[in-house]
Order: C-alpha cells, then structure tokens, then sequence
C-alpha cells in the first residue's frame, strides 16, 4: 500500500516567517500534487509536479518534487494570515491511474498576524 | 469559473437507510469520482467512473456502494444500507482528461453524511 506522510501536523507560525511542510513516501509516484482545502470547502489544487527535482513557484510558494519522486516540500515565504488553512498532498503511485489519488493527512497551518 | 456541485451539504440518516448524494460536474468534463474524508483521516479515493462505467474502485468501495449518471448532468453515489462507519465527508471530483497533470480534479464542496 503506497502512503503519504505529511510533517507537521500542524503548525502555528506568525506573520512574517518562513515555514516548509514536508511530504514523504517509501514509494515511487509519478506525479504530486499540492492542494488546500478550506472548512467546509474541497480540496483545491494548488501545483501539479511531475519531473523528479522539478521546482515550481507560486508567488510565495514553493513546491519541490524529490529527486527520486518519493517525497516533495512546499515552502511559504513571509507567511500571510491568508495562508492559514489545511495544505494536502496528493500522489499518483507509480502504474496508478490518474484519477486514484493517494492523500496525505494534511498539514493544518495557522498564521498569526 | 466553473464549479463541481453537490447536495445535500448535509445528510442526515438512520443505520440501515439509503442513501443518494448527488453531484453536477462541470459540464465538459468526462471523468467523474468519488472520494471520502473519515473525520479526522484522510482523503480516500472510492470510485472513478468514464463513458458509464466504473473505470477503477477501491476496497472501500464494496457492494453497498453504487455510482450512477442518470441523466446527462447528474452523477450520484448510493449508499444502499448505510453503518454507523459511513458517517464521513463526501467528495465528488471531476475531470476532462484522464491525465492529473494536464487535466486535474475539480472537487466540490462536499456532502457530510452523518449515520446515526
């Protein structure tokens, strides 16, 4: 069974800092995918990341897929209060199909201003 | 922009009673699922559905679970003896390809579903 483990669970920062939330699996994915979900809402899709090393921006967001496709980050900078809200991600295992995506826990991230 | 929709957005029903969540997806799309969130857990796929049929389903996803397209809008998903262990958010997603890179999955907002 191919698993997402995301750290921290949860995370409490101030206006200002920099914070990076890990993604890891033993296993291969073919592509990770970062989403938010706010309360009461569906997950929305943030980046999409499918090279090995690839590293993608998203204004103060950056999202970097492992070398060997078995774990990704995603670093906010100068964290906003905006920010605040629950950041999933999502793999696509290896021969998987597209639309079967295995989820992490999610990190639940609180910014204070 | 376009948007998945579902109703109810809430669902409240006894041990044993049926149940049918229904979503719209957005119009053009051609690839439809359904996924649950377990308070507290995470998000799990249950079932992908193309050209009338299911195309892929998880463990979860046993006989007393059913997808349907009634019409050429509606997708639903049936509950047909629901368990105290049914209680749990309900996504419907939808897609235009079958390529989560090119073609990624809307969600809808939801539809939590509380057995008692």
């Amino acid at each position: 069974t191919q698993l997402l483990e995301q750290s921290p669970q949860f995370l409490s920062i101030q206006e200002g800092e920099n914070l990076t939330v890990y993604c890891n699996s033993s296993s291969v994915f073919s592509s990770l995918q970062w989403y938010r979900q706010e309360p009461g809402e569906g997950p929305v899709l943030l980046v999409t990341v499918v090279t090995g090393g690839e590293v993608k921006k998203l204004k103060r967001l950056t999202f970097q897929f492992g070398d060997a496709r078995k774990d990704s980050s995603l670093h906010i900078t100068a964290a906003q209060p905006g920010d605040t809200g629950l950041y999933l991600c999502a793999g696509v295992g290896y021969g998987g199909s597209q639309g079967n995506l295995i989820f992490g826990k999610g990190t639940k991230l609180s910014v204070k201003p | 922009e376009p948007e998945v929709t579902q109703t109810p957005s809430h669902q409240v029903t006894q041990m044993g009673q049926e149940v049918i969540l229904r979503c719209v997806p957005i119009s053009n799309h051609l690839y439809f699922y359904w996924y649950r969130q377990i308070l507290g857990q995470k998000v799990e796929f249950l079932v992908s559905f193309y050209n009338n049929e299911i195309s892929e389903k998880s463990e979860i996803f046993d006989d007393q679970f059913s997808v349907e397209r009634p019409d050429g809008s509606n997708f639903t998903l049936k509950i047909r003896s629901t368990k105290l262990e049914d209680s749990a958010m309900y996504f419907c997603a939808s897609s235009d390809f079958d390529d989560s890179y090119n073609s990624p999955l809307h969600f809808g907002n939801g539809t939590r579903l509380t057995v008692t």
